[in-house]
């Protein structure tokens, strides 16, 4: 069966420090990959979406950035937080034929 | 542009009564409609995946139904633990997971 992984649960960063949060996908292949933050109470924010190694769609101007160097690791990064950055950052698959889309635990991140 | 819009924002029920939850959208090319729920510190948990106009899908409580323009989440005898904030979301042909704002669901005992 599939499964998602995504560390640390939770952050706590100073501002101006890098961020490296890692998603890994199991037991699927050529999955969509995708990055989310949600601010408290409210829905979910599409930062990053990918349909293949190297392939990376930015929706939102900012100070983060994602890469996928493999298949199924998806990474959002950061070379110096701001404490806008604060928030709880999701990873998600889904398949090619859209059937089912999966997210991960989440990575609580606070700025400070 | 894809856009989701649910409503309401929030909804109190008294368990067993029960009601919808309404999800709006425009998307070019629907791929897919999905519906999630969303416990607190929690990521999404996924619930159905809609395809086309007429489609219906159940679990235990839940019925999810689709036309054109919206999706309805309908809730029949609702219990305290299916208080949750549900999220539908929709993926057009860009293959993108475009979300909106979520229902804050609670059920009073």
């Amino acid at each position: 069966s599939q499964t998602i992984h995504q560390w640390p649960a939770t952050l706590v960063q100073p501002v101006g420090s890098p961020l490296s949060l890692e998603c890994t996908v199991e037991g699927t292949s050529n999955p969509n990959l995708y990055w989310y933050r949600q601010a408290a109470g409210r829905g979910l924010q599409l930062l990053f979406y990918s349909v293949g190694i190297g392939q990376i769609s930015s929706e939102v101007p900012q100070n983060l950035s994602a890469s996928r160097p493999q298949d199924r690791q998806f990474i959002l990064s950061s070379k110096k937080l701001l404490l806008s950055d604060s928030g709880f950052y999701l990873c998600a698959w889904s398949n090619r034929m859209n059937t089912e889309a999966f997210f991960g635990q989440g990575t609580r991140l606070t700025v400070v | 542009e894809d856009q989701v819009t649910q409503s309401p924002e929030a909804l109190r029920l008294q368990e067993g009564e029960s009601s919808s939850l309404n999800c709006s959208y425009t998307v070019s090319g629907l791929r897919g409609l999905f519906w999630y729920r969303q416990d607190p510190g929690k990521g999404p948990e996924f619930l159905f995946t809609l395809y086309s106009a007429g489609e219906e899908k159940e679990k235990e409580r839940l019925k999810a139904t689709l036309t054109k323009k919206e999706s309805f989440l309908h809730i029949t005898a609702p219990k305290p633990e299916d208080s949750a904030t549900y999220l539908c979301a929709v993926q057009g042909g860009a293959q993108k997971l475009v979300f909106g704002q979520g229902t804050r669901l609670t059920i009073n005992p």
